[in-house]
């Protein structure tokens, strides 16, 4: 099955700079890649995601890149807020089911 | 647009008695639903897939005597914890897939529920 790795388990930047998170997948097959923010006891927030026909896409701040040959994606977040402290996870799914295999999750914190 | 919702967001049980959790899809309809568990500091792990109007999938591991699943119609499924015990303790949390072709692969996820068993 799909196996999703997810890097760093923890980043700590400080107010205005970027942060990058990276993730892998083992799966050829997938080709639907979610980014989702959650804060302490809510649930899983959509910030941002990525199709496999596309190499980039950006929002505002926050932008995702998509490298299919290697297999892997990152999240791209700049000018980082204190309230864009948060644990981040990444995702990967197929057309099969759709059902998303998440990453283990990288904890954000962005110190004013 | 596209907002899920639980209930409850929490609730303590004694041990041995059943939760009902519902999930609701608000302003849009979903074919498929998914169950996800989340214990402190960890992933989110997928515990079931719910289809509108047939038996849910069950991931390997996860008992479908112990979380029934019910996925009634378009916009409510629900999970119901039987004979709950303290193990079972955890946040659980619902997603919901447009049925709609404009984003079929987009999940859309409730607040979770926080069950504790006593």
């Amino acid at each position: 099955g799909e196996n999703v790795e997810q890097h760093p388990s923890t980043l700590s930047v400080q107010e205005g700079d970027s942060a990058v998170i990276k993730c892998t997948y083992s799966d050829s097959a997938s080709n639907y890649f979610p980014w989702y923010k959650q804060e302490l006891g809510k649930g899983p927030q959509l910030i941002i995601d990525i199709r496999s026909n596309v190499g980039e896409k950006k929002d505002q701040r926050i932008a995702v890149t998509l490298n299919k040959t290697a297999k892997h994606f990152s999240l791209h977040i700049t000018e980082t807020q204190p309230e864009d402290s948060a644990v981040y996870f990444c995702a990967a799914s197929t057309n099969s089911g759709y059902a998303l295999n998440f990453g283990k999750g990288t904890s954000l914190l962005v110190t004013p | 647009g596209a907002v899920v919702s639980q209930h409850p967001s929490w609730v303590i049980c004694k041990s041995g008695t059943s939760v009902k959790i519902e999930c609701r899809s608000l302003d849009f309809q979903a074919t498929t639903m998914f169950w996800y568990r989340q214990f402190p500091k960890q992933s989110l792990m997928l515990m079931a897939t719910s289809n509108e109007g047939s038996k849910a999938t069950y991931e390997q591991g996860v008992e479908k005597d112990k979380f029934l699943i019910n996925h009634a119609s378009l916009t409510l499924s629900t999970l119901t914890v039987t004979s709950a015990h303290p193990e079972d303790s955890s946040f659980y949390i619902c997603s919901a897939r447009e049925s709609s072709g404009r984003a079929p692969d987009t999940q859309y996820f409730g607040p979770g529920t926080r069950l504790t068993v006593l």
